[in-house]
């Protein structure tokens, strides 16, 4: 298993400004991932966390709008940038650890942003 | 495309009583499938998977679900329910393209607990 935190937990933020998420793991994991849950939703996929390269982000988001790093391989970061009121969601880092199935994840406690 | 479906948005059941959360899911291959729980203010903790063998599979907090190929359905059963049950259930497919590792998620079931 794997234990995921994030920091931080919630913030309310002012429109056009941006947010830095922490995300960090208590092993060595070999994908980890970002999820966004925009309010009475379920959860889309932002972008895959790659060590050492670029972030592979998913159709609809964007580097400029959510730059991604991954320096190692227990830590990633979220920015969410520019922010306005529809970036209000819970956001979620995720983990997969060496030797489990193609799927499976473990979950961070997600950062919950409100934007005004 | 992979895709997910809960038919059901929201489910009301009385504590003790039996409970059934359906998924369905469109996948070319042998899914790999699984069920989440968050609850209010948490992360989503993983209640059980499924990717190959017995179909009947057993999760925690007493869950269990069935996979049924012929009907593409993947349903969470658990026979008495308790109060702390009440959550959002979610059912996820792992992507196939690749080795991405994704997570693709139904829509989500609430769950309410009547006393």
């Amino acid at each position: 298993s794997a234990v995921i935190s994030q920091k931080p937990s919630r913030d309310i933020c002012q429109r056009g400004t941006s947010l830095t998420i922490q995300c960090q793991v208590d092993s060595q994991v070999t994908m980890m991932f970002w999820y966004r849950q925009q309010p009475g939703q379920s959860l889309t996929l932002i972008a895959t966390a790659n060590q050492g390269s670029e972030a592979t982000y998913e159709s609809g988001f964007v580097i400029d709008k959510f730059p991604i790093s991954r320096p190692n391989l227990t830590f990633s970061t979220l920015t969410v940038s520019n922010m306005s009121p529809e970036d209000s969601s819970i956001y979620l880092c995720s983990a997969k650890p060496p030797g489990l199935v193609k799927g499976e994840q473990f979950f961070g406690p997600g950062t919950r942003l409100t934007v005004l | 495309a992979q895709s997910v479906t809960q038919p059901d948005i929201h489910i009301t059941v009385s504590e003790g009583a039996s409970l059934e959360l359906r998924c369905n899911y469109s996948y070319g291959a042998t899914p790999y499938l699984f069920w989440y729980v968050q609850s209010p203010g948490q992360g989503l903790q993983l209640l059980l998977k499924y990717f190959s063998g017995d179909t009947l599979v057993q999760g925690i907090k007493g869950f269990e679900a069935e996979f049924k190929r012929s009907q593409s359905s993947f349903n969470l059963r658990k026979p008495s329910v308790h109060w702390s049950d009440a959550a959002e259930y979610f059912c996820a497919v792992g992507a196939s393209s690749g080795n991405t590792g994704k997570l693709i998620f139904g829509q989500g079931t609430t769950l309410q607990v009547k006393p």
